[in-house]
């Protein structure tokens, strides 16, 4: 059970969009639609923004959406805002065990 | 609105057992779900430690599964988390978190920093 790959960083200006991919395997991000993203801002605890690869939550903007293809996910930031600037997390299903698997975090800054 | 508060010690040595505890507020914990615990340490990303559903049955990561126990008393609506012969590679801020079936977990508790040092 390895974690997912998500790139170290990512920016953009403000207005833009920006999207950062999440790489798994068939036995997680593959295999299931069941892909999860977390913004976490310093000091802070992780706020679920996309579920089952997706769906936002109530009160999310719908200038975050989320998309799968194949064994990769990604998170689509679009027009960006400096409250954006954040740590971002996929997240997959990862079995039949309910096991769960993270991906290594990407910073976004927003120029 | 459901909410979640991490409590433990904050300070521990080597080699003793990690124990915190996740009480659940606004929701009840016989009524479904799963409930989980998320590790993060200083500066790095989370790592699934595991999960309880509201039955008992319990979820752990491979890499960890040998030294935790995840329980859930529905009686005072909270679970727990031990992690037993602690290291210093265990320092992290510890989450607990509502879980899906579907694997997301929302929400959050506030997180608690648990240091592992002599």
């Amino acid at each position: 059970q390895s974690a997912l790959t998500q790139p170290p960083s990512a920016s953009g200006s403000p207005g833009q969009s920006v999207t950062i991919s999440c790489t798994g395997t068939s036995s997680d991000v593959g295999g299931y639609n069941y892909v999860s993203w977390y913004q976490q801002h310093p000091g802070k605890a992780p706020k679920l923004m996309i579920y089952e690869v997706t769906k936002r939550p109530s009160g999310v903007p719908d200038r975050f959406s989320g998309s799968k293809s194949g064994n990769t996910a990604s998170l689509t930031v679009s027009g960006l805002q400096a409250e954006d600037e954040a740590d971002y997390y996929c997240s997959s299903f990862a079995g039949s065990n309910n096991f769960v698997v993270f991906g290594g975090g990407t910073k976004l800054t927003v120029l | 609105q459901v909410q979640l508060q991490e409590s433990g010690p904050g300070l521990m040595k080597p080699s003793e057992t990690l124990s915190l505890t996740c009480a659940v507020s606004g929701h009840s914990i016989r009524s479904g779900f799963y409930w989980g615990w998320i590790r993060q340490p200083p500066g790095k990303g989370l790592e699934w430690i595991g999960s309880i559903y509201h039955s008992g049955s319990t979820y752990y990561n491979p890499s960890l599964k040998s030294r935790v126990t995840i329980s859930v008393d529905t009686s005072n609506n909270q679970f727990s988390l031990r992690l037993s012969s602690a290291t210093a590679a265990d320092t992290a801020v510890y989450f607990c978190a509502r879980k899906s079936g579907s694997a997301w977990f929302d929400p959050w508790g506030q997180g608690t920093l648990v240091t592992v040092s002599t």
